[in-house]
């Protein structure tokens, strides 16, 4: 079946840059995406997320782009701070199942 | 609220047992999920539900059960235990707004041994 993956399984960055984790999506009905944090030991968190009918969006220090052209899902943390330091999935679904399916994940380090 | 809790937060199973993974939420969501997570992956889709008395199998069904007999409860039953089962597992809850889902929220997660 179709999935979401990532690019990168890694991601080091320095407190105070701002961090980009990229994730494709090929399920070209998927029309409701998410981007969750997992810190060790706990269920993913909400983060942001965006249906189909945007390109972007934007929340506290962190902003969700979406290029259905390619299918590519982005997420951009503004000024790392060292809680940001996890692994960040996205999922993709479409509305008529809530099925969420889950990309591999990003483990993001952040530098001092 | 509590939001989305799960019990136990950790058993060892031996292969051939069986067990109940508890899921509640206290949030009054119609829709909850099961998934597993493995390590280094994401999370997969076991069974998942769209109201008391109405279930449905996600993408790895094989070997667990549910059902969902009232809306706040969600259990997850393991008939036989392999250790293929070994695993985290998540227990998510959602709700309707405007004719869309929103977003699944997520419990803490059971981590399930099966020797």
């Amino acid at each position: 079946g179709e999935s979401v993956g990532l690019h990168l399984p890694t991601l080091s960055v320095q407190e105070g840059d701002n961090s980009i984790i990229n994730c494709a999506y090929s399920n070209s009905a998927s029309d409701y995406f998410i981007w969750y944090k997992q810190e060790s030991g706990k269920g993913p968190q909400f983060i942001i997320d965006i249906r189909s009918n945007m390109d972007k969006r934007q929340g506290q220090r962190v902003t969700v782009l979406l290029n259905k052209t390619v299918k590519h899902l982005s997420l951009q943390i503004a000024a790392t701070q060292p809680g940001d330091s996890a692994v960040y999935f996205c999922a993709e679904t479409y509305q008529g199942a809530q099925k969420l399916v889950f990309g591999q994940g990003t483990r993001l380090t952040i530098n001092p | 609220n509590a939001g989305v809790t799960q019990t136990p937060k950790f058993q060892v199973l031996k292969t051939g047992q069986s067990m109940t993974l508890q899921c509640a939420q206290d949030m009054n969501h119609e829709y909850m999920s099961w998934y597993r997570q493995d390590p280094g992956m994401g999370l997969r889709l076991i069974h998942y539900s769209v109201g008391a008395g109405i279930t449905d199998q996600g993408e790895v069904p094989n070997g667990y059960n549910v059902s969902r007999s009232t809306t706040e409860d969600f259990p997850l039953r393991l008939l036989s235990a392999a250790p293929s089962q070994t695993s985290v597992y998540f227990c998510a809850s959602s709700y309707l707004r405007t004719g869309q889902w929103e977003t699944q929220y997520f419990g803490p997660g059971t981590r399930l041994l099966v020797l």
